[in-house]
């Protein structure tokens, strides 16, 4: 069964470090997501791109982070400056369609800002 | 602004036991809830969908029901075991969120099934 698969699994990084965390969608899905999970918090929505382009953003998605689509496989969130606060599981997902669809996460990257 | 509230935070019951998880939501006009599991420091594992149209779905031991109208949602375990011990979710596609069709999630319920 497809998969949307993360890497790594585990990232440890510096305050100030630039950081790229790596998915791949399952490969006919047209809709990509990010999402964080504090620990002991809520899964909170990052930002979601679609045909391209960053369809919707949260607050917390400030000019820290970005996200590509590179080539027609791989899905990126770039945080250029980490903070503590950055420390947290990373969810990608994807759907294939729109809002009546299965959203399909990966297992997540644990970020850990010292 | 929707907003997904889950009860209880925790329970704790024998094995055995069948067992009902509540997620409320603010908003009714949602496309789909969808229910997951996550293990300790894991990720999240879809367990059903259900569309906005559906009252119910049902995977083995576990059914999930849907009131729309009134914005809730239930998660029934039958015949719980210990290998059920996980925090359960409970997320919704808003209709008012425009074309990116994002979750929204509740903080979830920890349950712990005793052997």
């Amino acid at each position: 069964e497809p998969e949307v698969t993360q890497t790594p699994s585990h990232q440890v990084t510096q305050m100030g470090q630039e950081v790229i965390l790596r998915c791949v969608p399952i490969s006919n899905h047209l809709y990509f997501y990010w999402y964080r999970q504090i620990l002991g918090q809520k899964v909170e929505f990052l930002v979601s791109f679609y045909n391209n382009e960053i369809s919707e953003k949260s607050e917390i998605f400030d000019d820290q982070f970005s996200v590509e689509r590179p080539d027609g496989s791989n899905f990126t969130l770039k945080i250029r400056s980490t903070k503590l606060e950055d420390s947290a599981m990373y969810f990608c997902a994807s759907r294939k369609g729109g809002g009546y669809y299965e959203q399909y996460f990966g297992p997540g990257t644990r970020l850990t800002v010292t | 602004k929707q907003e997904v509230t889950q009860i209880p935070a925790a329970l704790s019951v024998p094995e055995g036991e069948n067992l009902v998880l509540n997620c409320s939501f603010t908003d009714s006009a949602i496309y789909n809830l969808q229910w997951f599991r996550q293990d300790p420091g894991k990720g999240l594992t879809s367990l059903l969908l259900i569309q906005s149209s559906q009252r119910e779905q049902t995977s083995g031991r576990l059914n999930a029901s849907l009131d729309k109208s009134s914005g809730r949602s239930t998660l029934y375990i039958a015949a719980s075991q210990p290998g059920d011990s996980a925090t359960y979710l409970c997320a919704v596609v808003d209709m008012g969120g425009g074309s990116n069709y994002k979750l929204t999630f509740g903080k979830g319920t920890l349950l712990t099934v005793n052997p």
